[in-house]
């Protein structure tokens, strides 16, 4: 049974600074890994998504790596930002599937 | 870009009634709908894929007689909640798969149902 897990829980930094955020699977058999981003009491946005044949994908101040073998993603944000401050989540879709199992979520706080 | 709306966004209803909320994708046909659920600070958990024209397949440990699922149409996917309780108050989030996306396509999500049962 697929879990993922993501690490920290929750994390307050200063704005400007580069930050990382990770996400751990425990069967290495993805279709892909998409990142999203939920403020608070809103729906989802999706942000990256690697297939599982890539090992990383870019968006803006976004860099999502993924490997695979090891059951890891990171999410990079480069010169975070006030705005930047919401939960982000990634998900795993599993091979033979539609279905998601998303991860237990980091809490974002960029403070000004 | 694809879009999926939710309908409504947000119900309070007292406890033992139903309720219903809607997932539509406006600018797309979706043969499969996901319904999952959110509490509060916790992640999204997948509840039941629905398909549609046929029987919705439910996660284990969702009871099917509490969460009724019908997707009637290629764009759109109604979830039940019967006999709502307070435990049950949860937000509920849909997503959408194109039909003409092919494999390789995502889900589009909608915006959640906050449901609060008094």
């Amino acid at each position: 049974k697929q879990e993922v897990t993501q690490i920290p829980a929750a994390l307050s930094v200063p704005e400007g600074e580069n930050l990382v955020l990770n996400c751990s699977f425990t069967d290495s058999a993805i279709y892909n890994l998409q990142w999203f981003r939920q403020d608070p009491g809103k729906g989802l946005t999706s942000l990256l998504l690697i297939q599982s044949s890539q090992r990383e994908q870019t968006s803006g101040r976004l860099n999502a790596s993924l490997d695979k073998s090891s059951g890891r993603s990171t999410l990079y944000i480069a010169a975070s930002q006030p705005g930047d401050s919401a939960t982000y989540l990634c998900a795993v879709r599993g091979l033979g599937t539609y279905k998601y199992i998303f991860g237990t979520g980091t809490r974002l706080k960029v403070l000004a | 870009g694809a879009v999926v709306s939710q309908h409504p966004s947000w119900v309070i209803c007292k406890s033992g009634t139903s309720v219903k909320i809607e997932c539509r994708s406006l600018d797309f046909q979706a043969t499969t709908m996901f319904w999952y659920r959110q509490f509060p600070k916790q992640s999204l958990m997948l509840m039941a894929t629905s398909n549609e024209g046929s029987k919705a397949t439910y996660e284990q440990g969702v009871e099917k007689d509490k969460f009724l699922i019908n997707h009637a149409s290629l764009t759109l996917s109604t979830l039940t909640v019967t006999s709502a309780h307070p435990e049950d108050s949860s937000f509920y989030i849909c997503s959408a798969r194109d039909l003409l996306a092919g494999d390789s396509h995502e889900q589009y999500f909608g915006p959640g149902t906050r449901l609060t049962v008094t």
